[in-house]
């Protein structure tokens, strides 16, 4: 059964890094070409797309963070991880890591993380 | 890239159906098959109703359909639940390979 596991420090100082880490089990991520994703969500807002990457290491990244954020993947460790820096208060956010059903959506997700910049 | 806009609530009885529309652009929804619908209830991940504008993953009801004319996608309920009140969301991809959701839609069932 497919599983994504969010972790990382719940509490980040302002302009410091962000840094999370997505494991994935029952799913082997090299093992097909999905783009696999980072979505977030401020409190009491709506979702918002982060970036995306493929376990080639093929990324792309929402237009309005890309100078912010980094995607990478480990799949020797069958994870992949997302770094924010000089995050504010606006970065707030609870943090999801997801895998699409086909590429185009995510049928599965993490059960999230909340990151509070503070 | 601007969120695709979303009617803030729609609210009905038990049994109805309901249509939440999303529009976009020629660079999202107008240009790509690939329109997505999230059904998300307080506290959870968001979920997956429809894919690839029309399509229901498995143990999705059938109650949920999905449909798209032009830059607009459209999330019709039929024979509303309890259940289904919830927090809805579209997303498209864009022709910049990355992804834009919906500003989102609060369904209350009356």
């Amino acid at each position: 059964q497919l599983q994504l596991q969010e972790s990382g420090p719940g509490l980040v100082k302002p302009s410091e890094t962000l840094s999370l880490t997505c494991t994935v089990s029952g799913d082997s991520i090299s093992s097909n070409n999905y783009y696999w994703g980072w979505v977030r969500q401020p409190p009491g807002k709506g979702l918002e797309w982060i970036g995306s990457i493929s376990y080639s290491g093929s990324s792309y990244y929402n237009p309005s963070l890309k100078s912010r954020v980094t995607i990478s993947v480990d799949t020797s460790e069958n994870h992949f991880s997302l770094k924010v820096n000089s995050v504010t208060a606006a970065d707030t956010a609870v943090y999801y890591c997801a895998r699409p059903l086909s590429n185009g959506n995510y049928a599965y997700w993490g059960q999230g993380t909340l990151v509070t910049v503070s | 890239q601007s969120a695709l806009t979303q009617p803030a609530s729609v609210s009905a009885s038990p049994g109805q159906s309901i249509t939440i529309s999303c529009t976009g652009t020629n660079s999202d929804v107008g240009a790509y098959k690939f329109v997505s619908w999230y059904q998300q209830h307080p506290g959870t991940a968001p979920k997956l109703v429809i894919y690839d504008v029309t399509n229901r993953p498995s143990g999705v009801s059938n109650r949920f359909s999905g449909s798209k004319s032009g830059s607009t996608a459209s999330l019709t309920i039929s024979g509303l639940q309890a259940e289904d009140e919830a927090d809805y969301y579209c997303s498209s991809f864009t022709n910049s390979g990355t992804f834009v959701f919906g500003t989102g839609t609060k369904v209350t069932v009356l």
